[in-house]
């Protein structure tokens, strides 16, 4: 089993542009999740999803949106890229409301 | 209000040096505390699940404690493979996603 997984594991944006980043995991889980972390601020939950075709806002969504169109997978997007959106990008499953697994993340600039 | 709290920030041990991590929550209710541990330039890797007061969890030279008010992460005899950030969470109340610590960044030298 892969577990887990991200793409791209790195992106360069400039401002105002526009990416998706594409989480997959292999584990049959329900629950999907995506964290942003920054310097000293620890990691910060952006959308999450409870099952195939259902979403909800975390504690930072602003400038961001996601599809869960597949069990499977999990989509976050950028519609107009900022520099705050730095960051490293992390996904995340888990089978119900316990211990998560963590993708191996996605490191974003945005200049 | 943070729901998460853990000291040290950070923690240089020498290897065979005996130690503790500390993770104090606010939460009331508590329906589990995790502990992670993230190397630098990856995803946190999963170490332990504590459910209630008096629980305790063992991995190699990791021992996981919890009280009502904390938790402990007991290293002991580490080795520099162990050096880390190590990070706790809680379920937020809304128990779909988990409120994160800062985290403990440990560095163990030979």
């Amino acid at each position: 089993n892969a577990g887990v997984t991200q793409t791209p594991k790195f992106r360069v944006l400039k401002t105002g542009q526009s990416m998706t980043l594409l989480c997959a995991q292999d584990m049959n889980h329900e629950y999907m999740y995506w964290y942003r972390q920054d310097p000293g601020m620890g990691l910060r939950l952006i959308h999450y999803s409870v099952g195939e075709g259902t979403t909800a806002k975390g504690e930072v969504p602003d400038g961001y949106n996601v599809s869960r169109l597949k069990k499977q997978n999990f989509l976050l997007g950028l519609e107009s890229a900022a520099p705050s959106q730095t960051s490293v990008y992390f996904c995340a499953s888990s089978f119900s409301d316990n211990e998560q697994f963590f993708g191996p993340g996605t490191r974003l600039t945005v200049l | 209000e943070d729901q998460v709290t853990q000291s040290p920030e950070a923690l240089r041990l020498q290897e065979g040096e005996s130690s503790s991590l500390n993770c104090s929550y606010t939460v009331s209710g508590l329906r589990g505390l995790f502990w992670y541990r993230q190397d630098p330039g990856k995803g946190p890797e999963f170490l332990f699940t504590l459910y209630s007061a008096g629980e305790e969890k063992e991995k190699e030279r990791l021992k996981a404690t919890l009280t009502k008010k904390e938790s402990f992460l007991h290293i002991t005899a580490p080795k520099p493979e162990d050096s880390a950030t190590y990070l706790c969470a809680v379920p937020q109340p809304s128990g779909y996603a988990l409120n994160f610590g800062k985290g403990t960044s440990l560095l163990v030298t030979p």
